[in-house]
């Protein structure tokens, strides 16, 4: 059964930072993209970053220098390491497997306020 | 950056009734479009992918269509569980974006 399920989120001051981790299971993150997608409250989705299988990626303009996308194929997790988090970037933060997001975590809620 | 601009942004339709969802991308995508579906609380569920290909799982009365830049999301017979959000997304063009949704409502 394929599984994502993020970790890490919770509430931290603007230009601190933040890593989230997901952690998958019934497929290999190094075999697939993954993809960060988020969700500001009451608000529609967000492309985030995508790491593709060679381990390129690739970022959206409002987190590019900011976000880092990384993997552990030993641990089967990817991670978004978050720096200067800034107010506008509260978001439930999800990831999704694949080019089409095939499957998807629960979401992991980041709040960014002082 | 490709905008996708989703409508209407409110579809009201009663069980039964056909619904038709609209997503307009600012130049080409390709083949490179999908739909999702989200309901209150809970993480987007993938539909539609490559245009037309409907996912695992997905009923016959969800169906896609449309080329370029002109893309439709069609249920043909409404149910009770199918009201909702739906958000078109394409991964042709960096950066991949996300339209603005459709919600679906009684």
């Amino acid at each position: 059964e394929v599984q994502l399920v993020e970790s890490g989120g919770g509430l931290v001051q603007p230009g601190e930072s933040l890593r989230l981790s997901c952690e998958v299971s019934g497929f290999s993150v190094g075999g697939n993209w993954m993809s960060w997608v988020r969700q500001a409250p009451g608000k529609g989705l967000e492309w985030v970053s995508v790491m593709y299988t060679n381990g390129n990626t690739q970022y959206s303009d409002s987190v590019e220098g900011r976000f880092t996308v990384s993997r552990d194929t030993s641990k089967n997790t990817v991670y978004l390491q978050m720096s200067s988090l800034r107010p506008e970037d509260t978001a439930v933060y999800y990831c999704a497997k694949g080019p089409n997001y095939d499957s998807w975590g629960q979401g992991d809620l980041v709040t960014v306020s002082s | 950056e490709v905008v996708l601009t989703q409508s209407p942004a409110t579809l009201s339709l009663s069980p039964g009734e056909r619904a038709t969802l609209s997503c307009r991308a600012s130049q080409s995508v390709g083949v490179y479009l999908a739909w999702f579906q989200q309901k209150p609380g809970q993480s987007p569920r993938l539909l539609i992918y490559d245009v037309s290909r409907r996912a695992t799982g997905i009923p016959a009365r969800f169906s896609g269509s449309g080329s370029g830049t002109d893309f439709t999301l069609t249920i043909s017979s409404l149910q009770t569980e199918d009201f909702a959000l739906y958000y078109c997304h394409q991964h042709s063009n960096w950066p991949f974006t996300f339209g603005g949704g459709t919600k679906v409502e009684i």
